[in-house]
C-alpha cells in the first residue's frame, strides 16, 4: 500500500517564526489533505491539495505530484497553531472510493 | 456548513460490554468511514461504507462491526469490548466521486473510549 512519511516529527517554534512541514508519499494519489488536530482531538481541514498551490491566510500548501511530496507552510506562527498536523493521501480507481492513509503527523509547539 | 457529529466525546465501558458508537452527517454524503487513532500508530481505517447497507473492511476490522441503515448514520459496534480497544475513534464522510475535490473527507470531533 501507499506509504506516507511526515517530517519533522516534532517542531518547537517561538511565536512569530515561520515553518515548513513536509509530507512524502510512495505512489501516485488522487487525494491529498492536510489537517490540524487541535488539543481536543478534532481534525480540522486545512487544505485539499492533490496538486498545485493554495493559500489560506498565514497557511499555504504546495503539492508536487510528479515528485510525490507536499509542503505545508506556516508563517508568523501563533500559539493557537500548536497541535498535530497530519498529511493524508488517497487513491481512487474504478468504482473504489478508497480511503485516506495518514502519516504519523508533525507535533508543533509554538511558545509565546 | 459541513457537519459530522459523534454521539459521545468520552465513553467508559467494561470489558465484555457491547458498545455502540454513532456518527451522523448532515451533508448527504454517500461515503462514511471509521478510524481509530493510537499514539505512535496514527490513524487507521476500521471500516467504511459507500452506500446504505453496504460496508467494506478497512485495515483493522477485527473485533468490530458496523451498521448503516440510513444514509446519514454510520454506527461502529464493539461486540465484546476489550482493553486493547481503548482508543480515540474518529468518524468521517465524503461524497461519492471519481477522485476529485468531492472526495475531500470531513471528520467528526472524535470519541475517546476507555475499556476497563
Amino acid at each position: 500500500g501507499i506509504q506516507v512519511e511526515q517530517s519533522p516529527p516534532d517542531l518547537i517554534l517561538q511565536e512569530g517564526a515561520n515553518s515548513t512541514l513536509r509530507c512524502n508519499f510512495s505512489d501516485s494519489v488522487n487525494n491529498l489533505q492536510w489537517f490540524h488536530q487541535n488539543p481536543w482531538g478534532q481534525l480540522i481541514n486545512l487544505f485539499y491539495i492533490p496538486s498545485g498551490t493554495k493559500q489560506n491566510g498565514r497557511l499555504s500548501a504546495t503539492t508536487v505530484a510528479t515528485e510525490r511530496y507536499s509542503l505545508l507552510y506556516i508563517s508568523s506562527s501563533q500559539t493557537t497553531d500548536s497541535g498535530v498536523y497530519f498529511c493524508a493521501v488517497g487513491r481512487y480507481y474504478g468504482g473504489s472510493q478508497g480511503n485516506l492513509i495518514f502519516g504519523k503527523g508533525t507535533k508543533l509547539s509554538v511558545k509565546p | 456548513d459541513v457537519k459530522v457529529t459523534q454521539s459521545s466525546r468520552y465513553l467508559v465501558k467494561r470489558t465484555g460490554e457491547k458498545v455502540f458508537l454513532e456518527c451522523v452527517q448532515d451533508m448527504d454524503h454517500e461515503n462514511m468511514f471509521w478510524y481509530r487513532q493510537d499514539p505512535g500508530l496514527g490513524l487507521r481505517l476500521i471500516y467504511f461504507s459507500y452506500d446504505v447497507k453496504m460496508k467494506e473492511k478497512g485495515d483493522i476490522p477485527e473485533g468490530y462491526s458496523v451498521s448503516r441503515e440510513k444514509k446519514e448514520r454510520f454506527s461502529l459496534i464493539l461486540e465484546s469490548a476489550s482493553t486493547n480497544q481503548t482508543s480515540m475513534y474518529l468518524c468521517a464522510s465524503s461524497t461519492f466521486g471519481a477522485g476529485g475535490p468531492e472526495n475531500e473527507q470531513f471528520f467528526g470531533p472524535g470519541t475517546r473510549l476507555t475499556v476497563l
